[in-house]
This record gives C-alpha cells, sequence and structure tokens, in this order.
C-alpha cells in the first residue's frame, strides 16, 4: 500500500490559516487522497476528499501538487474547534475501501 | 437522527473473558469496519463487511471475531485469544459506491484488568 507522510504536530494561531502537508510520492493512478480529522476520544470525521484537482467544501480546501505525490489541506481560519488530529489517507478498493490511518499530524490551535 | 452508535461507551472485563462490541448504524449503509486505537496511534483495521452474511479479515484480526446477520449490525467479539485487548474500538459505515467517505461511531473503550 501507498504510504502517507505527514508532519507530527503543527501549531497555529486562532483565525489564521493552517495549511497541513501531506506527501505521497509513491502513490498510485487509482489512489484517491482522503482526509479526516479526530478529536480526543472521539471517532474519525470525514473532512474532504481529491484525486487530480483541487477541492472546497465547507470545512477545507485540499490542493494536489500537479504530479501528485503531494497535497496540502487548508483550513482558511483556524479555530480553537479545529484542534485534532489530521490524517491525510490515500484510498483505493483494497480491503474493501478501508481506511489505512497513519500517525497523523496534531493541530495545536492558540487563541 | 441517522447515525452510528456503540455501545457501551467504557467496558472494563477480566483477563480471559469474552467480550462483545455492539455497532449498530441506521444509514442504510452496506459496508461497515472495525477498527482499533493504542494510545497516540492511527486506526488499524480488524475486519470489515461490504454486504450482510459476508465479511473479511483486516490487518489484526487475530483474537477477534465478527458477524453480520443484519445489515444494521455489525458486533465484534473481542476474545481471550486476543493478547493485549485494552484499546478504543471504533465502528464505521459506508455507502455503496466508490470512494464514499466513512462515518464513525463514537467509540468503545475496552479494559482488560
Amino acid at each position: 500500500d501507498a504510504k502517507t507522510t505527514q508532519p507530527n504536530s503543527m501549531e497555529s494561531n486562532e483565525e489564521e490559516p493552517v495549511h497541513l502537508p501531506c506527501n505521497h510520492s509513491t502513490i498510485s493512478g487509482t489512489d484517491y487522497i482522503h482526509w479526516y480529522r479526530q478529536l480526543p476520544s472521539q471517532g474519525p470525521e470525514y473532512v474532504i476528499h481529491g484525486l487530480t484537482s483541487n477541492v472546497n467544501n465547507r470545512m477545507a480546501s485540499l490542493a494536489i501538487a500537479e504530479d501528485r505525490k503531494s497535497s496540502t489541506l487548508i483550513l482558511h481560519r483556524a479555530t480553537l474547534r479545529d484542534a485534532a488530529v489530521y490524517y491525510c489517507i490515500l484510498l483505493n478498493s483494497n480491503s474493501g475501501y478501508a481506511l489505512n490511518f497513519g500517525k497523523g499530524t496534531s493541530l495545536l490551535v492558540t487563541p | 437522527d441517522g447515525g452510528i452508535t456503540q455501545s457501551p461507551k467504557y467496558l472494563f472485563r477480566k483477563e480471559g473473558q469474552n467480550v462483545t462490541l455492539s455497532c449498530e448504524q441506521n444509514l442504510n449503509h452496506d459496508a461497515m469496519y472495525w477498527y482499533r486505537q493504542d494510545p497516540g496511534q492511527g486506526l488499524r483495521l480488524i475486519y470489515y463487511s461490504q454486504i450482510v452474511n459476508d465479511f473479511q479479515k483486516g490487518d489484526i484480526a487475530e483474537g477477534y471475531s465478527v458477524s453480520r446477520e443484519k445489515k444494521e449490525s455489525f458486533p465484534l467479539t473481542v476474545t481471550s485469544a486476543q493478547k493485549n485487548p485494552t484499546a478504543f474500538y471504533l465502528c464505521a459505515s459506508r455507502a455503496s459506491g466508490d470512494y464514499n467517505e466513512q462515518f464513525f461511531g463514537p467509540g468503545t473503550r475496552l479494559t482488560v484488568l
């Protein structure tokens, strides 16, 4: 399975934009890039996903490099409620589209 | 409200006892999943089911068993053969179709004494 690499932790000030990077140099043509986040003691929550083009939704934006070997999750204005562990996951049909979680990036948001 | 429920939230068992964790969804999803999370780690796949009466082993299935007799329910049994059962267990479901998002339950924290 293709793997992803994320920084262990990042810090942001409240109401500032946050750019969370993810490297996936061995991505295959059929892998979708998914992002989930997990608040303490809760189940993960879907954030966004994409294949080749940049994507926007109400929660975030996803910028995908032209060669697809990296991507960036963008939170436009961080709030205290955005403090969570963010997981970048490459999803394909293996194991019934099960998610292959790494350790993710722990985002700290300070007032 | 549609969603996934897991019960109980906290569970304590003595070593050597089997224990069954409940997972119910009313989202009409075909696929369901069980994951395990240890402190400071990401989730690991235990079992998954893409349709009623069918399920497949994930990466760490040893010491666990599941059943899928109803679309809404996917219970997980942690058997005495599981060497380190203390963990946070999460259930998820997904609608049919490629690459759809997974919806997670609130989790069950199992502690074996």
